[in-house]
């Protein structure tokens, strides 16, 4: 138990599909995380919030679309995915962003 | 902008050797540097957290140092097992990036 959760942990959507990735932190920390992994890539930063604030989005295009109710909850709505969206989608948080990051089992996602 | 490389991409050892990551990086000017491990398919669990004003940190048989003038840092895991197998991350966060910038990671086998 790292003590942020992912749900679903594998998930298989068509390109004209909604879903949704849901993250639950229980370390009651201030900043929250998407990172996409794909294969042989390093991890890339999607977004970041602050106090349920956002403040970072990497040039992340609009068919993901994030969303964080309160510090404890963070969501990645997805729709209209293309097949290279395909990959394993984790979750972090931390007390503020410079200090040690936390991480989710990954939500690992095919687009078909 | 900052770079992160971890040399080797990929190591094999029989049970038992000490063991020697490398994690270099381009801009000095860091806050910290964190070391995750990372099984096949899951998420990232943290191992190590070194302040920049920090030279070294030890978990267990995990040591790591961290060499800020040079951007380098290195882990290293004594008497390993085949439990250890997995893929280390290095990641830093500098305040020119403001987020952390993760390398390619090693993917270590240890050999029965």
């Amino acid at each position: 138990e790292t003590g942020v959760t992912q749900t679903p942990r594998h998930l298989v959507m068509g390109m004209t599909n909604k879903k949704s990735l849901k993250c639950e932190q229980h370390l009651g920390h201030n900043a929250m995380y998407w990172y996409k992994q794909s294969a042989k890539k390093p991890l890339e930063l999607m977004f970041v919030y602050n106090f349920k604030e956002q403040t970072e989005n990497n040039s992340v295009p609009s068919r993901f679309s994030p969303e964080c109710p309160n510090s404890s909850h963070l969501f990645l709505h997805l729709h209209t995915l293309q097949p290279e969206d395909s990959a394993l989608y984790l979750c972090a948080s931390s007390q503020d962003s410079y200090t040690e990051a936390f991480f989710g089992q990954g939500t690992r996602l095919t687009v078909v | 902008k900052q770079e992160v490389t971890q040399i080797p991409a990929a190591l094999s050892v029989p049970e038992g050797e000490n063991l020697v990551l490398n994690c270099s990086f381009t801009d000095s000017a860091i806050y910290n540097l964190q070391w995750f491990r990372q099984d096949p398919g899951k998420g990232l669990t943290s191992l190590l957290l070194i302040q920049s004003s920090q030279r070294e940190q030890t978990s267990g048989r995990l040591n790591a140092s961290l060499d800020k003038s040079s951007g380098r840092s290195t882990l290293y895991i004594a008497a390993s097992q085949p439990g250890d197998s997995a893929t280390y991350l290095c990641a830093v966060f500098s305040g020119s990036a403001r987020q952390l910038t993760f390398g390619s990671g090693t993917q270590l086998t240890v050999l029965p």
